[in-house]
């Protein structure tokens, strides 16, 4: 079973400029959570989707926005981008919303803002 | 507000045990968990245990829960080189989120 995949791996942007990260979780897996993970803050929650639904929202700003498809594909879009935004993104798939599911990661997304 | 707490650092000898703590403040915890993330990788569940357990082994691997003071460690028995990682402490509970510590960098020195 392929594990969790994230597109790209690495992005350079400027600041004011948007990005889009994609994630594909886990066959048969329809939740998907996002974490921003920084030297400074550890991994801090972004969101979660469940069913095309955000079911859970960390403390990011509005800049901070996310989707699920109905494959259970997430994307997740960061606009007007700060510098404080370089960070390794990471995304998470579990089989479902139950708390005794556990949660695979993909390898991250590696943001570097300029 | 919910948050999770763990000491930065550790530095152990190879096949000494390393004891990694945790502390966390939302008592409706249910599952408390340790992830372990090499360089460029990302976090790998190493294992879990459930809020009315103490203890749970897992090989090398054993994980002691105190409820009363909220209160998690890991230890690992005959630490290896390969054990160099970061690890983390996460809680669920009551919201369902996941709440991550900062992560504690183990150095196992040869």
């Amino acid at each position: 079973k392929a594990g969790v995949t994230q597109t790209p791996r690495y992005l350079i942007k400027t600041r004011g400029q948007q990005v889009t990260l994609s994630c594909s979780p886990i066959s048969g897996h329809r939740s998907v959570s996002w974490y921003q993970q920084t030297p400074g803050q550890g991994l801090q929650f972004l969101f979660e989707y469940f069913s095309e639904t955000q079911r859970n929202k960390g403390n990011f700003p509005g800049r901070f926005s996310g989707r699920q498809f109905s494959n259970s594909r997430s994307e997740m879009n960061v606009s007007t981008l700060e510098l404080g935004d370089s960070a390794l993104y990471l995304c998470a798939s579990s089989p479902g919303l139950a708390v005794n599911n556990e949660q695979f990661f993909g390898p991250g997304t590696r943001l570097t803002v300029l | 507000g919910e948050d999770v707490e763990q000491s930065l650092f550790l530095s152990v000898r190879e096949g000494d045990s390393s004891v990694i703590n945790c502390t966390y403040t939302d008592s409706s915890s249910t599952y408390l968990y340790w992830y372990k993330q090499e360089p460029g990788a990302g976090l790998q569940l190493l294992t879990y245990i459930f809020s009315n357990m103490d203890m749970k082994q897992d090989q090398r691997l054993t994980v002691l829960l105190n409820k009363k003071d909220k209160h998690l460690s890991l230890r690992i028995a005959d630490t290896q080189t390969g054990d160099s990682a970061i690890y983390f402490c996460a809680a669920r509970g009551g919201t369902y989120k996941y709440i991550f510590g900062t992560g504690t960098r183990l150095k196992v020195l040869a």
